[in-house]
Order: structure tokens, then C-alpha cells, then sequence
């Protein structure tokens, strides 16, 4: 399967404050990246989809100028987290889908966000 | 909207057993893909099997195999030989097929394999 990474592994922060998490493939293009968010013992939440060089679609109830999707290359996205509360804190995962297979997601290994 | 569901939260068996998880759909859509993810403590999501909706055979993977019954919106997961290995949480999810669309989950199933 084709190679998703994400950085940073791990983050803590304070309340207020903003962390950016990047998502890239590695080994194929990936024209179409999700983000998702998954809270300890639940299933994944799909948060947004983004396409190179368009604006993110987000799913419904999750605050677009909360959490700012960048996607302008087709091997890199950005998840940032802005004015991150406690709130906030959970393992958020993404994926990427292009031209290695069709119809299928690959995933990178997961961010987790711990807010003070 | 699609609806996934795994009705077994949590299931264990013995090592060498075989074991099934479920999975029902709800779709109003012809062609779509279902897929098995595995997600062991280290949390990475890690492809189990993939199904075709247009396919009427059964994907199979070594020991993991699935049962489609597309009428029945149904699509369940049989792990043979089961090994500590195994030991994960396993998602059901589901994919139109419009290309590279979301993909939309189940809540989950818990296996914990036995030694």
C-alpha cells in the first residue's frame, strides 16, 4: 500500500493557542485528503475533504474557521487547530486517495492533541 | 446518507478459533465498495479486505474472508485461524462509488483474541 505520514505524533498545548498538523503522501499523489477525528473508544469522524487546490468541504457541525484545512499540493494537506480549547483534544487521522488506487483511502499513523 | 452498523461491540475468542464480526449498510446506491479496517493499539488504520459491490464473489485475504449479501445489505468478516495478532478493533466502512469519495464507518467491534 501506498505511505501516508503526519506531523507531529503528539502535541500538547495550552488553551488558546493554535497547532497545525501536516499530512503527507509520500510515494503518490494524493488529489483528494480527509481528515478525520476519533475520541477515545469511538469510531472515526469524518471532519472534511479537501482537493488540491480547492477549498475543504466540511461535514456538518464541524466549525470550518475553527479547524483551517490546506490542501496545495498535491502531496501535502494541513489540519490547523486554532484557539485549540480542551475540548479539542483527540486523535485526528487523515488519509489520502489518488492515483495509486482507486477508491481507497490510505492513512497516516494519527496526531493526538492533548489541550490544557 | 449511508449508515453503517456493527451490533457486537466487543467479541473474543481463542486462539486458533474462527470468528465473525457483522455488518449491515444501508445504501440506495448500486455500486459501492465495503471495506474491513483494522485499528490494533498502535492505532493505525490498516486495511483488512475490500469488496465490490458489482462483484458477486466473496473477496478473500489468507485467513480473513467476507460474506456479501448484497440484498440482505450485509457484510461480515470471518477471521479463520485466529491469532494474538489479531487483537484490535475492527471497523466496517462503506464508499460510494463516485470516485475517491469518503468513506463512511461503524462504530466498531472489539476483538480480543485469547491465548
Amino acid at each position: 500500500g501506498a505511505v501516508v505520514s503526519q506531523h507531529p505524533s503528539r502535541v500538547i498545548c495550552k488553551s488558546g493557542t493554535s497547532v497545525k498538523i501536516e499530512c503527507r503522501s509520500l510515494d503518490f499523489q494524493a488529489t483528494t485528503m480527509f481528515w478525520y477525528r476519533q475520541f477515545p473508544k469511538q469510531s472515526l469522524m469524518l471532519m472534511a475533504t479537501s482537493n488540491e487546490g480547492s477549498k475543504a468541504t466540511y461535514e456538518q457541525g464541524v466549525e470550518k474557521d475553527k479547524f483551517l484545512i490546506n490542501h496545495a499540493s498535491l502531496t501535502l494537506s494541513t489540519l490547523t487547530v486554532t484557539s485549540a480549547h480542551p475540548e479539542d483534544s483527540s486523535f485526528y487521522i487523515c488519509s489520502g486517495a489518488g492515483d495509486r488506487v482507486r477508491n481507497e483511502q490510505f492513512f497516516g499513523p494519527g496526531t493526538r492533541l492533548t489541550v490544557l | 446518507a449511508q449508515t453503517v452498523t456493527q451490533s457486537q461491540p466487543e467479541m473474543s475468542v481463542q486462539e486458533a478459533e474462527t470468528v465473525t464480526l457483522s455488518c449491515t449498510y444501508d445504501t440506495s446506491e448500486n455500486n459501492y465498495y465495503l471495506f474491513w479496517y483494522k485499528q490494533p493499539p498502535s492505532r493505525q488504520m490498516i486495511l483488512v479486505i475490500r469488496q465490490e459491490a458489482y462483484k458477486q464473489q466473496n473477496a478473500t485475504e489468507n485467513r480473513f474472508s467476507v460474506n456479501f449479501q448484497k440484498a440482505a445489505k450485509s457484510f461480515s468478516l470471518k477471521i479463520s485461524d485466529s491469532q494474538l495478532g489479531d487483537t484490535a478493533m475492527y471497523f466496517c466502512a462503506f464508499m460510494n462509488d463516485f470516485g475517491n469519495e469518503k468513506l463512511t464507518f461503524g462504530t466498531g467491534t472489539r476483538l480480543t483474541i485469547i491465548p
